[in-house]
């Protein structure tokens, strides 16, 4: 079975610094999707940044990018110049197929705050 | 804001009642998966529906059922509700079969049993 562990329960950030947040997933797959998703008090999941696992390059969404080791299994999301909206529960998540479906395995989170 | 909507938003339930949450899919989706988000935790599977039937499950007890409608729209129910049910309950709609396609989540239903 899949696994994602988030081994830091709580970050804290200086607005416009750099901050990076960890990830470790165990899959016996070899091609998959990681994701990195934001949820605000709002409680809304949205979607920050993906990762294809056949894709050797580091993905980057603008002040978001990703450290992908695939053979470490591990997957950060380094968000640079830190806003104060970026204050959120972030989540690492795995796209695991189970029979016929696609389903979600997330980790346990990381709460990020961002001081002014 | 995407173009999932969850309703309601707050419930508050008895022991051992039912309930039933409901789930409005993106427009051109045809795939429904629900999560259980606990207190502290992330988001746990519970199932997917995909064209009217349900194509995947997590390890959740058979008191939690679902329905996917013609328009792609989905219930959630729970049958004989226990205190740890209370929690968020969040649905995820996508398109399966079209290449990668971006699951888009609803707010979320937040549970409380009492």
């Amino acid at each position: 079975a899949q696994t994602v562990t988030q081994s830091q329960p709580e970050m804290s950030v200086q607005e416009a610094e750099t901050v990076t947040l960890s990830c470790t997933y165990d899959t016996s797959e070899s091609d998959y999707y990681l994701f990195w998703y934001k949820q605000p008090p709002s409680r809304q999941m949205i979607l920050v940044i993906r990762q294809e696992a056949y894709k050797q390059q580091n993905a980057t969404e603008n002040r978001f990018s990703v450290n992908f080791q695939k053979a470490a299994k591990s997957f950060s999301l380094k968000i640079s110049d830190s806003q104060l909206g970026d204050a959120a529960m972030y989540f690492c998540a795995y796209r695991a197929h189970q029979g016929g479906s696609e389903k979600l395995v997330f980790g346990k989170g990381t709460k990020l705050t961002v001081n002014p | 804001e995407t173009g999932v909507t969850q309703s309601p938003t707050h419930l508050i339930k008895t022991r051992g009642q039912q309930v039933t949450l409901r789930c409005s899919s993106q427009s051109g989706h045809n795939t429904v998966s629900w999560y259980q988000q606990a207190l502290g935790q992330g988001p746990q599977f519970i199932f997917q529906y995909y064209r009217e039937e349900e194509n995947g499950r997590g390890n959740f007890p058979p008191r939690f059922s679902g329905l996917q409608f013609p328009n792609y729209s989905s219930e959630l129910n729970v049958n004989a509700l226990e205190l740890d049910d209370s929690a968020l309950y969040l649905c995820a709609s996508s398109l399966i079969g079209q290449g990668f396609t971006e699951a888009f989540f609803g707010q979320g239903t937040r549970l409380t049993v009492v």
